[in-house]
């Protein structure tokens, strides 16, 4: 049982550059979101999705786009990546009825 | 805004030793719940709390939220250099659907 899994483990950017930053869940879990981790700032959330089709904002939305056309798979995407952007990045799933979340092994983000 | 503070931010210490750390706020939670990271890693929930003056044990973690559900604290026994990693806590308030997470406490256990 793979989990939650995080694709790629490592990604070094330019500035003006995007990327998608994929998320995959096997456990059927409704709600999947989007965090950002930074030293001293703990874990801040991005985006979140409750289900395939619905997305909402989180803490720090800005800069960063999501979709949800499946229920396994939540990708995180930058459309002109800034060095603010640097930062490890985890997807997290959990059941809507749960207050358990399963965090993916994380993405080391670094713009340049 | 909520203002979350764990304490301390870095703790290093021998193997066998005790250790407390700390989650506060002046905010009121509904639940509290506490995570380990590992390097290279994401967070591994621990134990999830919910009544004022609730304690829990995990072995040698033992658990406790604040009678006003306003902190909480973590103390290990014994500690050992499995128990490395970085804690957090993640409080939420009322019906809010996301978690708040503290910023840590990075535990070191030198053999």
């Amino acid at each position: 049982n793979a989990g939650v899994t995080q694709t790629p483990k490592f990604q070094v950017l330019k500035t003006g550059q995007s990327m998608t930053l994929q998320c995959a869940q096997d456990m059927n879990h409704e709600y999947m979101s989007w965090y950002r981790q930074d030293p001293g700032m703990g874990l801040r959330l991005i985006h979140y999705s409750v289900g395939a089709g619905i997305t909402d904002q989180g803490e720090v939305p800005n800069g960063y786009n999501v979709s949800r056309s499946t229920t396994e798979d939540f990708p995180l995407r930058l459309l002109s990546a800034a060095p603010s952007q640097t930062s490890v990045y985890f997807c997290a799933t959990k059941r809507s009825v749960s207050n358990i979340q399963y965090f993916g092994a994380g993405t080391r983000l670094s713009v340049l | 805004t909520q203002l979350l503070e764990q304490s301390p931010q870095f703790l290093s210490i021998q193997e066998g030793e005790n250790l407390t750390v700390y989650c506060n706020s002046s905010s009121v939670f509904s639940s509290l719940q506490w995570y380990r990271q590992e390097p290279g890693e994401g967070p591994v929930l621990l134990v999830t709390v919910v009544t004022g003056g609730e304690v829990k044990k995990l072995k040698r973690l033992t658990f406790q939220f604040g009678d006003a559900r306003k902190d909480s604290s973590l103390h290990i026994t014994a500690a050992q250099p499995g128990d490395t990693g970085l804690y957090l806590c993640a409080p939420r308030s009322g019906s809010a659907r996301q978690l708040t997470f503290g910023s840590g406490t990075q535990l070191t256990v030198l053999p």
